[in-house]
This record gives C-alpha cells, structure tokens and sequence, in this order.
C-alpha cells in the first residue's frame, strides 16, 4: 500500500519568513496530492490539491509542488501569518478505481511567532 | 465550499454504552463517505470507506462489529461505536468525497468513555 512520509514534524518561523513542507510518497500510481490545515479541536480543512498531470499550481500566499520522478510534493506558504499557526497535513490518493482511499503524512506542527 | 457536518461535537458516555456519530454533506451529494480515528498529536487513520447503499469496507485491524457504519442516503453517514470502553475514546472525523479524488472534512467528535 501507499506510505506517505512528511518533515519536518515541526516548523517554527518568524512572521513574514517562508514555510516549506516536504512529502514523499511509494506508490507511483498515486495521482492526486492534497494538503489539509488541521486547528486544534476541529477537522483537516483542505487548502491546496495538485494533480500529477500537473507540476505546481499557486493560490495566494500558497504553492505547491509536485515531482512525480522523485515522488515528492512540498508546500510552501509565503509571508506568514500567525493565523498560519496549525498542523499541516499531507495525503497521497491512487485513482478512483484503485479506492481513493487518502494516505497521510504524520503532520507538521506549523508555529509563526509574531 | 463543500461542506460537512458532523453531530455531536463532543460526548461523553459510561463504559459499555453505544455512541451514534452522525456524519452529513450538507451542499453536495456523497456516494463515498470515510470515517477517521485521531489520537492526540498524531495523524488520521482511515477507519472504513462507506458507500452509500452498500456494506462499508472496513481497514485491517478495525472491528466492523464495534463500529458499526451505516450510509442510508447520499447525505448522512453514522458511525456507532458499540459496547464502548476507554480504549474508544479519541477523535473520529469524518469525510465526504465529492468529485474525483477530492474529500472534505467534517469538524470532528470527540468521544470521551469513562
């Protein structure tokens, strides 16, 4: 099955700087790459999601970036924000009719201090 | 967005009771639904894969007969933990996938057995 590593497990950054999350996954047909925000006491919420026929894609303060040679995906968020204080998560998907099923990363405890 | 639901929030039960944990796509459709398991400072694990009008598939190591799920509608999810002990107690979220691959959280219950 698919195995999905995520570092570091924690990221402290000043206010401003950059964050970069790193993924590697095992299973070559995985095809969708999705990264969830997760606060304390509530459930994943997605941010971002790439797909493999696709090598980055951007969203405001947030890009992610696929290399499906290597079989890793990061996360990068710009201009930090304490409000970008959370755990982040990481998850690798097959195709629909492999079952879809999410994989996670162990999460990434993100701490921006003002 | 697409959004999800869960009810309750939080509970808190006496060993041997059975808790139901309803999981609801309130915009959308959802013919898959998956049920998660999050112990503290720790990732998701997948539970079961529901589909709606059919028998759930249960991960390995999951008791089907302690946790039982039921998909009734294309909307609503229930998850009941059975003849519950300590050991049960954690975070369960659920996720509704609404196109392909994509997957949306709900806010998590958090179930507490004394």
């Amino acid at each position: 099955g698919e195995n999905v590593e995520q570092h570091p497990s924690t990221l402290s950054v000043q206010e401003g700087d950059s964050a970069v999350i790193k993924c590697t996954y095992s299973d070559s047909a995985s095809n969708y790459f999705p990264w969830y925000k997760q606060e304390l006491g509530k459930g994943p919420q997605l941010i971002i999601d790439i797909r493999s026929n696709v090598g980055e894609k951007k969203d405001q303060r947030i890009a992610v970036t696929l290399n499906k040679t290597a079989k890793h995906f990061s996360l990068h968020i710009t201009e930090t924000q304490p409000e970008d204080s959370a755990v982040y998560f990481c998850a690798a998907s097959p195709p629909k009719a492999a079952g879809n099923k999410l994989t996670f990363g162990g999460g990434t405890r993100v701490l921006v201090k003002p | 967005g697409a959004v999800v639901s869960q009810h309750p929030s939080r509970v808190i039960c006496k060993s041997g009771t059975s808790v139901k944990i309803e999981c609801r796509s309130l915009d959308f459709q959802a013919t898959t639904m998956f049920w998660y398991r999050q112990f503290p400072k720790q990732s998701l694990m997948l539970m079961a894969t529901s589909n709606e009008g059919s028998k759930a598939t249960y991960e390995q190591g999951v008791e089907k007969d302690k946790f039982l799920i039921n998909h009734a509608s294309l909307t609503l999810s229930t998850l009941t933990v059975t003849s519950a002990h300590p050991e049960d107690s954690s975070f369960y979220i659920c996720s509704a996938r609404e196109r392909a691959n994509e997957q949306f959280f709900g806010p998590g219950t958090r179930l507490t057995v004394l």
